[in-house]
């Protein structure tokens, strides 16, 4: 069975540029999460997306977007990016709603630059 | 206290020893806890699921203290594939979302 996969592996951008990622969950899988992992910093959760619909966001600015699609594949959209924004982007996917306990499993991540 | 709080180490220990490490969280409605291991610049892998007192697998063991509000993990024999960076994860009400903790860093050596 496919994992959850990622694209770009790298992206290197500069500021005030746009940035747009791609994540594929596990088939099956209808929730996607994306969080963001700064240097020397913990997983700070982004964005959560189930079945098209957008459930809940971190406490991140509004030019951070994304969208799910109907195969369930998911963009992360980062607008006037800034130099803080540099970081390791993860997605995870999570199996259908409803459910008991939400084990969610990663893809390997975009790296994003900003210079 | 901080949603979820772990000692950041680094744990150095050699080859085949015991480690146990210890996480707090502060919802205690919170039903169900994880581990996640990270290696260096790679992706979080699930390690272990806690949905009750406690889980064991092989050499890992993660324990449930609700009463206190804290997580353990131990790990027996360890192994110098061992080291990575181990999260403590806790679900947020509804379990729409998860807070991770920083992470404890583990390092083994021969």
């Amino acid at each position: 069975e496919a994992g959850v996969t990622q694209s770009p592996t790298h992206l290197i951008k500069t500021r005030g540029q746009q940035a747009t990622l791609r994540c594929s969950p596990i088939s099956g899988h209808t929730s996607v999460y994306w969080y963001q992992q700064a240097l020397g910093l913990g997983l700070q959760f982004l964005l959560w997306y189930d079945e098209g619909e957008e459930r809940n966001r971190g406490n991140f600015p509004p030019r951070f977007s994304g969208r799910q699609f109907p195969n369930y594949s998911s963009e992360l959209n980062v607008n006037a990016l800034e130099l803080e924004d540099s970081a390791l982007d993860l997605c995870a996917s999570g199996a259908p709603r409803p459910q008991d306990y939400n084990e969610q499993f990663f893809g390997p991540g975009t790296r994003l630059t900003v210079l | 206290r901080k949603e979820v709080e772990q000692d950041p180490g680094p744990f150095n220990v050699p080859e085949g020893a015991t480690v146990a490490f210890n996480c707090t969280y502060s919802n205690s409605a919170s039903q169900s806890f994880f581990w996640y291991r990270q290696d260096c610049r790679k992706e979080p892998k699930l390690l272990m699921s806690v949905y009750s007192s406690g889980n064991e697998d092989g050499r890992f063991t993660a324990q449930l203290n609700r009463a206190s509000q804290y997580i353990s993990l131990l790990i027996r024999d360890s192994k110098l594939s061992d080291s990575a960076t181990y999260l403590c994860v806790v679900p947020n009400s509804g379990y729409s979302t998860l807070t991770f903790g920083k992470g404890t860093m583990l390092l083994v050596s021969p």
